[in-house]
């Protein structure tokens, strides 16, 4: 299996609060993203990173920002959370991106309520 | 932009019996499609992934195919066990793009 930790893996947490989840990984993939998995939406591409401080947003980025200091670590902050932001979250990471032939690899999720 | 889709949503079959999951995607001109499972609570994890230039994959009982012309791969597992039972999602990259998924096909292994 990847090397792919997800921390906190359960979290509840009140309207309004800021929440930072972190994703860490010990494969050195230069790529990383974030996903969100909800009933009837599918996976959906939140934030993702090409390297070391090089992000870029995803389809559903509103609400969320992301940070990447080192290579193994990957942080997605919901600056005021929103029950809407109730949530399976899943980090995944990849050596090629869009443009090779390597596959992603899953952390095994973070399950966030928002109340 | 490309869309993914998975039909069917659910599927029950009893143990022993050959399968097939289908994916399907709009837009053909995909550099490579991935197959992955998922068990309940658990993250995703990849089966199998197939490059444009492929027609197909195999790893131990399962083998995915694709063809591009028609927008569709297929995953076929040979003498399902109920192990198998999980939800199994296709995702597939365009060229420089991000991997846009299918929502899934959950499938029940029948003892």
């Amino acid at each position: 299996d990847a090397g792919i930790t997800q921390s906190p893996r359960h979290k509840v947490t009140e309207t309004g609060t800021p929440v930072t989840l972190r994703c860490h990984q010990t494969e050195n993939h230069r790529y990383m993203y974030w996903y969100r998995q909800d009933p009837g939406h599918g996976l959906r591409l939140i934030h993702y990173s090409y390297g070391v401080k090089d992000t870029d947003k995803g389809e559903v980025s509103d609400g969320y920002s992301v940070s990447r200091s080192k290579t193994e670590d990957f942080l997605l902050t919901l600056e005021s959370a929103t029950s809407s932001q109730t949530s399976v979250y899943f980090c995944a990471i990849s050596e090629s991106g869009g443009t090779g032939d390597k596959p992603q690899h899953f952390g095994d999720g973070t399950r966030l309520s928002i109340l | 932009k490309q869309e993914v889709t998975q039909i069917p949503a659910a599927l029950s079959v009893p143990e022993g019996e050959n399968l097939v999951l289908n994916c399907s995607f709009t837009d053909s001109a995909i550099y490579n499609l991935q197959w992955f499972r998922q068990d309940p609570g658990k993250g995703l994890t990849s089966l199998l992934l197939i490059q444009s230039s492929q027609r197909e994959q195999t790893s131990g009982r399962l083998n995915a195919s694709l063809d591009k012309s028609s927008g569709r791969s297929t995953l076929y597992i040979a003498a399902s066990q109920p192990g198998d039972s999980a939800t199994y999602l296709c995702a597939a990259l365009n060229y420089g793009q991000n991997f846009v998924f299918g929502p899934g096909t959950r499938l029940s292994v029948l003892p």
